[in-house]
Formats: structure tokens, C-alpha cells, sequence
């Protein structure tokens, strides 16, 4: 198996709280993202990485940011979280841009209340 | 955008029988994976389809993508309730990024 922690596997927090979710591979793969996964919306792009310091917005990347300082760790932060950001949070990663897939943590699932 | 559509939705099949789902693209594919998901747990990698008529088996599940490159199928053979869970495709699509079906959540009653 891929080598991916996520963290925390669960919480909950109040809404307007700032909540931050980590994820932290040990392959050394140059691409990370991150996704939630919502009933009747499937699996949908928050943001990505393609290196240290480099990262991009996906599909849902509203009220939400990223950081990756190095190359094993990338954290997602909710600025202030909201109801409707309660959902599972997955980290992927992939070895190449293409062509490669995608190799997933175990999820993170937040309630906001 | 890529649109994935996957069908069925669910199924529910009897210990021992066949089954296939489809994943079909709104445009040619360059990269189909196919992951299972259980309840709870991330998505494991299944198997990755490049070529047109490309056929890759791993065990008892059998993975094809059409000549066109538009449409892929998983096929189990001889079911049984470790195959139980959530398979989705996924496909390359814009650089980094990757767009997923909805999954088909399959049941397998012993």
C-alpha cells in the first residue's frame, strides 16, 4: 500500500472555526490533491500540488487553501468552516501528472456544526 | 470539461454470477483507472487502461477499453462478497487533475 497518512481521521468543529487537515506521504511523489467526497456529487477537486510550494485550485476551492512546504506534507485549511463543508476529505497522490493513477489516504471525516 | 458516466448506479447480484459496469466519456480517453472503494476507507487502484481495445484481468476482474476510447468496462467473474463496495472510474483529464463517475456501489448476497 501506498504510504499516505491522513489526519485526523475524524472531527468536529463549530462553524466559523478555522480547521486545517493533513496529509503526509512517505513515496516521495511530486503530485498531491486533495478531494471531498459528497453523496450525489462523487469525488470533486479541491486543490493540488505539483511540488513544493507549487499548488493550484481544483473544481471546489472555495473557502479552502493549501500549503506544501515540503514535499511529503500537504495541508488543507478552512478558513472559517461552514455547514456545508462537512463531507469526506481524501489526499491522493500520483507519481507523474498523467498516465499514472492516484493513490488515496483514508479519508477525513469532518462535521461542521 | 471530461464527463464521466458510470451505470448501473447499483447492483446486487447472487454469490457466483457474473457482472459488468460500464463507464462511459464524453470525450476519448488518454488514461482510464478503475478503484474500488469500501465503506469508510479510501479508493484502492484496480487497473489502468491506455490503449483503444486495451484488456487487462487482475484475479477475477477484467477491465477493457473500447476501440474509440470512449467507453470502459469491469467485468467479475464468478462473484463472491469480497467484491462487495464502490467502483469508480476515473480519467485524465487537465494537467494535475483527474475527474471520477459517480460509482456503481456493488452487493453481493452470499
Amino acid at each position: 500500500d501506498a504510504g499516505i497518512t491522513q489526519s485526523p481521521r475524524h472531527k468536529v468543529t463549530e462553524t466559523g472555526t478555522p480547521v486545517t487537515l493533513r496529509c503526509h506521504q512517505t513515496e516521495n511523489h511530486r503530485y498531491m490533491y486533495w478531494y471531498r467526497q459528497d453523496p450525489g456529487h462523487g469525488l470533486r477537486l479541491i486543490h493540488y500540488s505539483y511540488g513544493v510550494k507549487d499548488t493550484d485550485k481544483g473544481e471546489v476551492s472555495d473557502g479552502y487553501s493549501v500549503s506544501r512546504s515540503k514535499t511529503e506534507d500537504f495541508l488543507l485549511t478552512l478558513e472559517s468552516a461552514t455547514s456545508s463543508q462537512t463531507s469526506v476529505y481524501f489526499c491522493a497522490i500520483s507519481e507523474t501528472r498523467d498516465h499514472s493513477p492516484l493513490h488515496f489516504g483514508n479519508g477525513t471525516r469532518l462535521t461542521v456544526t | 470539461s471530461q464527463e464521466l458516466e458510470q451505470s448501473p448506479q447499483s447492483l446486487i447480484v447472487q454469490e457466483g454470477k457474473n457482472l459488468t459496469i460500464n463507464c462511459t466519456s464524453s470525450k476519448t480517453l488518454y488514461g482510464l483507472y478503475w478503484y474500488k472503494q469500501k465503506y469508510g476507507e479510501g479508493l484502492i487502484f484496480l487497473m489502468m487502461l491506455q490503449k483503444g481495445g486495451e484488456e487487462k484481468s487482475h484475479e477475477k476482474i477484467t477491465a477493457k477499453l473500447d476501440e474509440k476510447k470512449q467507453q470502459s468496462s469491469l467485468h467479475i467473474t464468478a462473484s463472491q462478497p469480497s467484491h462487495a463496495g464502490i467502483y469508480l472510474c476515473g480519467a485524465d483529464s487537465n494537467a494535475g487533475k483527474s475527474t471520477f463517475g459517480d460509482g456503481t456501489t456493488l452487493t453481493v448476497k452470499p
